[in-house]
C-alpha cells in the first residue's frame, strides 16, 4: 500500500535560516510527488511537484527513490512561509488519475 | 473561473441528522475527490470520482454517500451524522487525462472548506 509519511508535525526557525521539511514514501510503482501548501485562512494550493524539478518561492524538493524521500527546502527560510505543508503521492501508473495520498501535514513556523 | 466552490462554509449538525455538503467546478474537470482534514491525520480520501456516473470509495468511505450526474457537481452526503464526522472537509478536482493534462501531472485545486461540527 503507498503511504506518506511526514515525521515532523511542528517545525520551526528564524527567518534566514535553512529550513528542510521531511518527506517519506513507501511505493511500490513509479512515484509521481507533491507539496501542497496551506497559507492561514488560504486554501490548499500546489508548490512544487517533482517531475518538473523547480524552484517555487525559494524551495526545491528533490526525489530520492534510494532513500524514498522527497524532501522540501529552502535556504534561507521568510516569515512568510509559515503555514502547514502536505507531501503528497499519487499514483501515475495507474488508472486513479489525481488520486493522492497526503501526509500527516507539518506546520512550518518562521519567527522574526 | 470560480474554480472549486463549497458550500457552506461552517455547518453545525446534531448525531443523527443528515446533511448534503454541495462542491462544483467550472473547469471541466473529470476527476473529484473529497477529503476530510483532521489535526495528525492529514488529508484522508472519502470517496472520488473519474467522471460523471462514476464513483468510488477512498481511505475513509464509511457514514459518506456521493453520487456524480454532472461533471461539475460532486455532493458528499452524511447519512447519519456522528462526532467522529467532526471535521473539515475539502473538495478538490483535476484533469484526469494526461493529455488534458498538458502531459504533466495531475495538479489537484482545492475549495476552500467545509468546517463541520456535529454535537
Amino acid at each position: 500500500a503507498q503511504r506518506v509519511t511526514q515525521p515532523e508535525k511542528l517545525l520551526s526557525v528564524f527567518k534566514g535560516a535553512p529550513v528542510e521539511l521531511k518527506c517519506n514514501y513507501s511505493y511500490s510503482g513509479s512515484p509521481e510527488l507533491f507539496w501542497y501548501v496551506q497559507y492561514s485562512r488560504q486554501r490548499l494550493q500546489l508548490l512544487l511537484r517533482h517531475i518538473s524539478r523547480e524552484s517555487i518561492k525559494g524551495f526545491t524538493a528533490d526525489l530520492n527513490k534510494g532513500e524514498t524521500s522527497f524532501h522540501l527546502k529552502k535556504p534561507f527560510a521568510q516569515e512568510e512561509d509559515s503555514a502547514m505543508y502536505y507531501c503528497a503521492l499519487n499514483n501515475s501508473g495507474g488508472t486513479s488519475y489525481g488520486k493522492l495520498t497526503f501526509g500527516q501535514g507539518t506546520i512550518l513556523t518562521v519567527h522574526p | 473561473n470560480a474554480g472549486v466552490t463549497q458550500t457552506p462554509k461552517f455547518q453545525v449538525l446534531k448525531t443523527g441528522q443528515s446533511m448534503t455538503l454541495q462542491c462544483a467546478q467550472d473547469m471541466n474537470h473529470e476527476y473529484m475527490s473529497w477529503y476530510r482534514q483532521d489535526p495528525g491525520m492529514g488529508l484522508r480520501l472519502i470517496h472520488y470520482s473519474v467522471g460523471a456516473g462514476i464513483t468510488d470509495q477512498g481511505e475513509v468511505p464509511n457514514g459518506y454517500n456521493v453520487s456524480r450526474s454532472t461533471t461539475e457537481d460532486f455532493p458528499l452526503r452524511l447519512l447519519s451524522a456522528a462526532p467522529s464526522q467532526t471535521s473539515v472537509y475539502f473538495c478538490a478536482s483535476s484533469y484526469s487525462t494526461w493529455a488534458l493534462a498538458g502531459g504533466g501531472s495531475y495538479e489537484q485545486y482545492f475549495g476552500p472548506g467545509t468546517r463541520l461540527t456535529v454535537t
